[in-house]
């Protein structure tokens, strides 16, 4: 599919297992994104990328771990779940800083994850 | 501590109307300043953006508009249309972190036929 795309869509987990959310886009995108959405926080960065194998932390990531093998993809891990990471994930993609798009995220559908 | 803010939760609007949507800013790094659409179970889509160097920026039904020295933005949508309601985030981006974007909590917009 064209775009991007995360999976699974929803997942329910329980407190101390470790959960693996994927991402992929197909524009070849530089730089990838996740956030989580929460009631009465909005977005709020979790991890970004700048290019494969360039990561770099955001505005809540204890907790998470990120990995970017591929250009395409961009995994978000949780460790070790705990019921705070309740949430939707977005993961989002942008082009480089020389195109004229360049400020304009594109976001996948979510995943809404649940911890027990 | 916000630096931006969407102090309204909630909107309602008649159809044909005009839809005003309203988010300020206290960040002066902020260069550029979008506008996203989200409908439930879907993620965000771009709507329109706006550089700081302008004051106003036009696409279709859409028009944003900027006031730095207020650090003010506002989003008109006219006609107002039901395929409209959904929830708006304002966004800034902060030209000291490259490519962060900066969130408002989101206005939900009802459009009543």
């Amino acid at each position: 599919d064209a775009g991007i795309t995360q999976s699974p869509r929803y997942k329910i987990t329980e407190t101390g297992r470790q959960v693996t959310l994927m991402c992929h886009q197909t524009w070849s995108h530089s730089y990838m994104f996740w956030y989580r959405q929460d009631l009465g926080h909005g977005l709020r960065l979790i991890y970004y990328s700048a290019a494969a194998d360039i990561t770099d932390k955001g505005e809540v990531p204890d907790g998470y771990v990120v990995s970017r093998s591929k250009t395409e993809n961009f995994p978000l891990t949780l460790e070790s779940a705990t019921r705070s990471q309740t949430s939707v994930y977005f993961c989002a993609s942008s082009e480089s800083i020389s195109s004229g798009r360049g400020n304009e995220q594109f976001f996948g559908p979510g995943t809404r994850l649940t911890v027990l | 501590d916000q630096q931006v803010k969407q102090n309204s939760p909630s909107l309602s609007v008649q159809e044909g109307r005009i839809s005003i949507l309203n988010c300020d800013y206290t960040n002066s790094m902020f260069d550029y300043f979008l506008w996203y659409k989200k409908y439930p179970a879907e993620g965000p889509t771009f709507l329109i953006s706006i550089s700081s160097i302008k004051d106003k920026n036009e696409d279709g039904r859409f028009t944003v508009f900027l006031n730095k020295s207020a650090k003010h933005l506002s989003l008109h949508i006219v006609p107002s249309q039901p395929g409209d309601s959904a929830v708006y985030f304002c966004a800034a981006r902060d030209a000291g972190n490259n490519r962060k974007l900066i969130w408002g909590l989101g206005t939900s917009l009802a459009v009543n036929p």
